[in-house]
């Protein structure tokens, strides 16, 4: 079974600090990575998506992927109390289930003023 | 353009009825998928619809259905209604069914069983 892992948190973190936010993966095969940002009661919302090793960055955010390791990770430069939200590690691979996304569970980010 | 746009946002059912979710997708894109997503969890794979075929199904019992139409819009069905499938019913569009495309979320339609 394809897993997706996440701490869950809270993680907290003063305002104009960098957030580190955590995942790592099972099936080897995966393809792409994705993050999506969800507020409380909200839907799903994508920041970045990554395909190859090494780090993509768009403005605040960066994105680090390490296949060897199983592991991607997100970057928040100079959060903000905007950026409190839950993060989701989200890993897409190709097989018999089509276009499918697995989450992890998501982890909790509070920026604190 | 507008976003992937899903109806109704927010719906109360009784155990043991049916329910039908509604989705269209982006503009210009051709696959849909359905997820769920149960408080405090992240969101599980039900099905994904690619030109109005069936392309990958999550574990879920057959009470769940799904299908798509030509102008690519999809619906979700779930019969027999439980407690436990309380609940945000997320739908995706892609622009086609492949793996590397980026996948964008509607608002959701959020399910309460009662």
């Amino acid at each position: 079974q394809k897993e997706v892992e996440q701490n869950s948190g809270p993680l907290s973190v003063p305002e104009g600090a960098i957030a580190s936010l955590n995942c790592t993966y099972s099936d080897r095969g995966s393809q792409s990575f994705f993050w999506y940002r969800q507020y409380s009661g909200k839907s799903p919302e994508l920041i970045m998506f990554i395909y190859s090793n090494g780090d993509k960055e768009d403005g605040r955010f960066t994105a680090q992927l390490n296949k060897a390791s199983q592991y991607v990770s997100l970057l928040i430069r100079d959060s903000q109390p905007s950026d409190s939200a839950t993060y989701l590690c989200a890993v897409n691979t190709r097989d018999n289930a089509g276009n499918m996304l697995t989450f992890g569970g998501g982890t909790r980010l509070m920026v604190k003023p | 353009d507008a976003g992937v746009t899903q109806s109704p946002t927010h719906l109360i059912k009784t155990r043991g009825q049916h329910v039908t979710l509604r989705c269209s997708p982006i503009s210009g894109h051709k696959s849909v998928s359905w997820y769920q997503q149960v408080l405090g969890q992240g969101p599980q794979f039900i099905f994904q619809y690619y030109e109005k075929e069936e392309r990958g199904r999550g574990n879920f019992p057959d009470r769940f259905s799904a299908r798509q139409f030509p102008n690519y819009s999809s619906e979700l069905n779930v019969n027999a209604l439980l407690l436990g499938d309380s609940a945000l019913y997320l739908c995706a569009s892609s622009h086609t069914g492949g793996a590397g495309n980026t996948i964008y979320f509607g608002e959701g339609s959020w399910l309460t069983v009662v």
